[in-house]
C-alpha cells in the first residue's frame, strides 16, 4: 500500500522567504502525486500534480514541486512567501485499485508566515 | 462551472442518532469520493462511487454507508453516531478519466 510522510507538522517562515515543505512517499508502482492546500474552515484546493513527464511541475499561486524518484520525494517550494500562503498543506499519492482511485494523504504541514 | 457543493455545512447530533450528508459533484463528474478528516487520524478515505456503484471502500465500520444517484449526486449516512465520528467530512469529485480530485467545502459534524 502507498504511504506519504510529511516532515514537519509546523513550518514557520518570514514573509518573502523561501517556502520548503517536504514530502516523501512509498509506492510499489509509478506514483501519481499531489499537493493540496486547506485554508481554515474550507475544503482542499489542488495546488499541483505529477502524473508523468516533466519532473518539475508548476502549480497555482507560484508553487512548484519536483518529483525525484531516486529519493522518493515530492517537495513543495515557493521562492517568496506571502502572508496569504498561511494554511495547511497536504501531500497525497493516488492509489489505484480495480478502476478506483483513492488518495492517501500525509498528516499535513501547517505553514505560518510571519510579517 | 460550479464547484463541488456539500450540504449541510454544519451539523450537531447526539450519540446514537443517525445522519445523512449530501454532495453534488461538479457537472459532468461521475466519480464521487468521501473522506473523513480528524485532528488525530488526518484525512482518511471512506468510499468512492462511480455510476451509482461503490467501487472502493476504506477501513470504516458498517455504520458508514453511502449511495450515488443517477445524476451523480451522492449521500453518505452514518448510523448510531459515536463521539469519535465528530469530524469534517469531505466530498470530492472527478470526471473518471483523470486522477486529480476536486473537493467540496466539507460538512462539519459534531456529535455530543
Amino acid at each position: 500500500a502507498q504511504s506519504v510522510t510529511q516532515l514537519g507538522s509546523h513550518v514557520s517562515v518570514s514573509e518573502g522567504a523561501l517556502v520548503l515543505l517536504r514530502c516523501n512517499y512509498s509506492s510499489s508502482v509509478p506514483p501519481y502525486l499531489f499537493w493540496y492546500v486547506q485554508y481554515p474552515n474550507q475544503g482542499l484546493q489542488l495546488l499541483l500534480k505529477y502524473t508523468t513527464g516533466a519532473t518539475l511541475v508548476k502549480g497555482i499561486n507560484g508553487f512548484e514541486a519536483e518529483f525525484k524518484k531516486s529519493e522518493t520525494s515530492f517537495h513543495l517550494t515557493k521562492p517568496s512567501a506571502h502572508m496569504s500562503d498561511a494554511a495547511e498543506y497536504f501531500c497525497a499519492v493516488s492509489e489505484a485499485q480495480a478502476g478506483s482511485e483513492k488518495l492517501v494523504f500525509g498528516k499535513g504541514t501547517k505553514l505560518t508566515v510571519n510579517p | 462551472k460550479a464547484g463541488v457543493t456539500q450540504t449541510p455545512r454544519y451539523l450537531i447530533k447526539t450519540r446514537g442518532q443517525q445522519v445523512t450528508l449530501s454532495c453534488s459533484p461538479i457537472s459532468g463528474h461521475r466519480s464521487v469520493s468521501w473522506y473523513q478528516q480528524t485532528p488525530g487520524q488526518g484525512l482518511q478515505f471512506l468510499f468512492e462511487y462511480f455510476s451509482e456503484t461503490q467501487r472502493n471502500k476504506g477501513n470504516f465500520p458498517g455504520r458508514f454507508s453511502g449511495r450515488q444517484f443517477s445524476n451523480s449526486r451522492s449521500e453518505m449516512n452514518v448510523s448510531t453516531l459515536e463521539l469519535g465520528d465528530s469530524a469534517l467530512y469531505l466530498c470530492a469529485s472527478r470526471p473518471g478519466t483523470v486522477y486529480e480530485q476536486y473537493f467540496g467545502p466539507g460538512t462539519r459534524l459534531t456529535v455530543t
